[in-house]
Parts: structure tokens; C-alpha cells; sequence
């Protein structure tokens, strides 16, 4: 089974612009992969921010986005608010298969 | 908007079968697939396995020989039979419609 990996840690200043990857152990991601991106809070159920490398939802804050980045999936926030700091998983798709990263803690501070 | 409450019991005995049934309100089951996602205490997030409301499901391979997931079009529910448990299987574990509106979670213990 593939290994998704992510960055454990980032920290961004109120305002900054933060970078998050996805990595496959398999190779460069790729749009087949169908890359998603979810927001977790402690305490909280997951929120899916990204579907399908870039594809929002409506609850999408603006200040995501989604893409490819050197053979990996990216999430970019500009403009982090103090509410954004969380843990952030990305999941790909193998044939069917799905497989989750091992998430990234992101600190506003 | 689409909800979806997890239920079934808390606590579950070693080598006995988990079970937990998905209730989606708000939405009819019978179209999209219909995921199980589960956490363990203070880890990450496992794939369990999805269903299209056909009856067709793709199960994590890691899990894939104790595991079954069903669909109750009739009762607009799905349901997770994990057999087999042992404490690596205490998590909370999510429903999800198309990963995108997710289950509160239901925490399951397993211990004798």
C-alpha cells in the first residue's frame, strides 16, 4: 500500500502565506490521483476544503487553494487567519484505493 | 444540506464484530458513494472503504478481509461490520458522503 506523506509541522504569521505538499511513495502525484485536502480541529470532524487537486467547496475559504507542486499535491493559504490553525490531511486516490497523508500541524503564530 | 449521524456501540470486546449504521438525513442515499473514515485517539486519519449506492464497494486493502460495508436504500442508512477486533481498532470512526459532508464521529472502545 502506498505512503502518503506530508510536512508534521508549519508555522505561518497572521497574514503570511503558508505551503503544504503531498507526497506519494509511488511517484509524482499527479491530477489521477484526485487529490483532496481536509481542515481538522481538535475535538471536530474533518472539513473538505479541496477535492480533485482544485476544485473549493462552497465553504471553501478563498484564502486556500489547491495544485500541483513539483510531482506533488499542494495546498497554499494566503492570508492565514488566526482560526486556520489545525492539522490538515491531503488523500489520494490509488485506482480505487484511497490513502490518507500523515498530516501536517499548522501553527498561526 | 445532506447530514449524517454515526451510531452503534461504544464498547466492543476483543474478537468480537464491530458494527455501526450511518443515518443520512436531509438527502436521499441513492446516488453518490458513502465512505467509512476512522482516527484513532491521537493519530491520523485510515480510509475504511466506501459504497455507491448500487451495492459496489472497494474496501482498504489492509482491512479488506474484515470488513464489510452495506447500503439500506429503503432505510436511507449504510452500515460498517469490521469483525475480528482487537484495541488497534478504538477510534472514532466518521461517515462521510463523497468526502465531502462528514459524519460528528463515534467513538468505539475496544476492551474486555
Amino acid at each position: 500500500q502506498a505512503v502518503v506523506t506530508q510536512e508534521p509541522s508549519l508555522t505561518v504569521s497572521p497574514g503570511g502565506t503558508v505551503t503544504l505538499t503531498c507526497g506519494s511513495s509511488t511517484g509524482a502525484v499527479t491530477s489521477g490521483h484526485y487529490p483532496y485536502w481536509f481542515q481538522q480541529k481538535p475535538g471536530q470532524a474533518p472539513r473538505t476544503l479541496i477535492y480533485d487537486t482544485s476544485n473549493k467547496h462552497s465553504w471553501t475559504p478563498a484564502r486556500f487553494s489547491g495544485s500541483l507542486l513539483g510531482g506533488k499535491a499542494a495546498l497554499t493559504l494566503s492570508g492565514a487567519q488566526p482560526e486556520d490553525e489545525a492539522e490538515y490531511y491531503c488523500l489520494l486516490s490509488y485506482s480505487g484505493a484511497e490513502v490518507f497523508g500523515t498530516g501536517t500541524k499548522v501553527t498561526v503564530l | 444540506q445532506v447530514q449524517l449521524q454515526e451510531s452503534g456501540p461504544g464498547l466492543v470486546k476483543p474478537s468480537e464484530t464491530l458494527s455501526l449504521t450511518c443515518t443520512v438525513s436531509g438527502g436521499s442515499i441513492s446516488s453518490y458513494y458513502w465512505s467509512w473514515i476512522r482516527q484513532p485517539p491521537g493519530k491520523g486519519l485510515e480510509w475504511i472503504g466506501y459504497i455507491y449506492y448500487s451495492g459496489s464497494t472497494n474496501y482498504n486493502p489492509s482491512l479488506k478481509s474484515r470488513v464489510t460495508i452495506s447500503v439500506d436504500t429503503s432505510k436511507n442508512q449504510f452500515s460498517l461490520k469490521l469483525s475480528s477486533v482487537t484495541a488497534a481498532d478504538t477510534a472514532v470512526y466518521y461517515c462521510a458522503r463523497q468526502l465531502a459532508s462528514w459524519g460528528q464521529g463515534t467513538l468505539v472502545t475496544v476492551s474486555s
